[in-house]
């Protein structure tokens, strides 16, 4: 397996555009992750899917964020409109279920909105 | 709920010199207990986890952690460190995925090493 695949590794955006970042997480793992990492706040859950079902999404900052799962090998998470202070590495992970296995993680989308 | 508290985000420490990266937890429930790495530009990857069984753990890289549950500790060490340790370390607990969420990672600790 390649691993989890995200893409795009760089964004750059005009502040009010949309962007959409896209996950495909390891044929088999049941769970999703999506990650923020930013140097004030560290590294925050944003939400997170089982079997695509969104279980919990209390880390997503605002309305403006939406996360999808549509299949087991599909993820995106969109920000719609886009602001500065959205700028962030974004990760995605997954996990096979069962308690203490490891969680494998995508390389980052690195979003930088202008 | 569980949470992670690394008690440090910085550590710089010279190389040869040996370091512990400090982590607590609180969970009302038994844990499994681990170590990420991330080097500069990339995602994080597993060091090292606790899951049952001897209280001290050998992970890669010559870093080792040891869990002390009166303490509710977890704390990352390597006796001689190499300037290519340079990276951030996040610790981070799961547990039943019952009503919790899977996987909680700490802030991070930023180690530096100087030559």
């Amino acid at each position: 397996d390649a691993g989890v695949i995200q893409s795009p590794r760089h964004e750059v955006t005009e502040m009010g555009q949309e962007v959409t970042l896209r996950c495909k997480p390891i044929s088999g793992h049941d769970y999703l992750f999506w990650y923020r990492q930013t140097m004030m706040r560290g590294l925050e859950l944003l939400i997170y899917f089982n079997n695509n079902v969104p279980i919990d999404d209390s880390g997503m900052p605002e309305d403006r964020f939406s996360a999808k799962m549509p299949n087991a090998s599909f993820s995106t998470l969109k920000i719609q409109p886009s602001e500065p202070r959205d700028s962030a590495v974004y990760f995605c992970a997954s996990i096979i279920g069962g308690g203490g296995t490891e969680a494998f993680f995508g390389q980052g989308t690195r979003l930088t909105v202008v | 709920a569980q949470s992670v508290t690394q008690l440090d985000s910085q550590v710089p420490v010279f190389e040869e010199a040996p370091v512990e990266l400090r982590c607590n937890y609180s969970s009302s429930v038994s844990v499994y207990l681990f170590w990420y790495v991330q080097y500069p530009n990339q995602g994080l990857q597993l060091l090292l986890k606790y899951l049952s069984g001897s209280t001290l753990v050998k992970g890669i890289n010559g870093f080792e952690a040891e869990f002390n549950k009166s303490q509710t500790s977890f704390h990352l060490r390597k006796p001689s460190v190499h300037i290519s340790d340079t990276a951030e370390y996040f610790c981070a607990v799961s547990g039943p995925y019952s009503g919790n969420t899977p996987l909680v990672f700490g802030k991070g600790t930023r180690l530096s090493v100087i030559a």
